[in-house]
């Protein structure tokens, strides 16, 4: 069975940092572009990066920029995401998600997410 | 940025009910369109990908259509079940964009 765990959520101070982990397993990790989604409370899914199968391409939607990174292990079948500069308006359930595409001409969609951490930014 | 409008933003309606959702991209995105629900508390789940395919276990009464800029998922005949939120997506390019949601609920 293909799942996602993610762990690491927590709370913590504007300002501070946190480090998101995902555990893949069910499936050949160091295939696939890996992406974290959030939610904040009350609002919709924003997506936030992703990680390509050999870690050498990266994309990160602008508010988080410069102060998050993506990374994976694929000898672990894990994939990070290391938060600093934490501002309240990052309060969200963080999911990873594992991004599929039938083939190399068809649109990535993603197949498999984790059932989320929650992180508060809070004083 | 690609930004993602879905209408409507809710809806009521009664099980055994035909609902078309709507979600229309700012620019032309191919077929580069996904639809998840997603019930609070619980991972999100793909729907339809690349427009139109049926996701492997999704019901048969969900649908998807359109290319381009325009695209709905239909649910042919609402179940309890189904009563949940619905998101587009679009991954013609990143940043990844969803549209805001839209909530169907138990009229």
């Amino acid at each position: 069975e293909v799942q996602l765990v993610e762990s690491g959520g927590g709370l913590v101070q504007p300002g501070g940092s946190l480090r998101l982990s995902c555990a893949g397993s069910g499936f050949t990790f160091s295939r696939n572009w890996m992406s974290w989604v959030r939610q904040a409370p009350g609002k919709g899914l924003e997506w936030v990066a992703n990680i390509k199968q050999d870690g050498t391409e990266k994309y990160y939607v602008d508010s988080v920029r410069g102060r998050f990174t993506i990374s994976r292990d694929n000898a672990k079948n894990l994939v990070y995401l290391q938060m600093n500069s934490l501002r309240a308006d990052d309060t969200a359930v963080y999911y990873c998600a594992r991004e599929y595409a039938y083939n190399s001409t068809w649109p990535q969609n993603f197949d498999c997410w984790g059932q989320g951490t929650l992180v508060t930014v809070s004083s | 940025d690609i930004q993602m409008t879905q209408s409507p933003s809710s809806l009521s309606a009664s099980v055994g009910d035909r609902v078309t959702i709507a979600c229309r991209s700012r620019q032309r995105i191919s077929n580069s369109l996904n639809w998840y629900q997603h019930t609070p508390g619980k991972a999100p789940k793909l729907l339809i990908s690349a427009a139109s395919y049926l996701q492997s276990g999704a019901p048969s009464r969900f649908s998807g259509s359109g290319s381009g800029t325009d695209f709905t998922l239909t649910i042919s005949s609402l179940q309890p079940e189904d009563f949940a939120t619905y998101y587009c997506q679009q991954t013609y390019t990143t940043p990844y964009t969803f549209g805001q949601g839209t909530k169907l609920e138990i009229k």
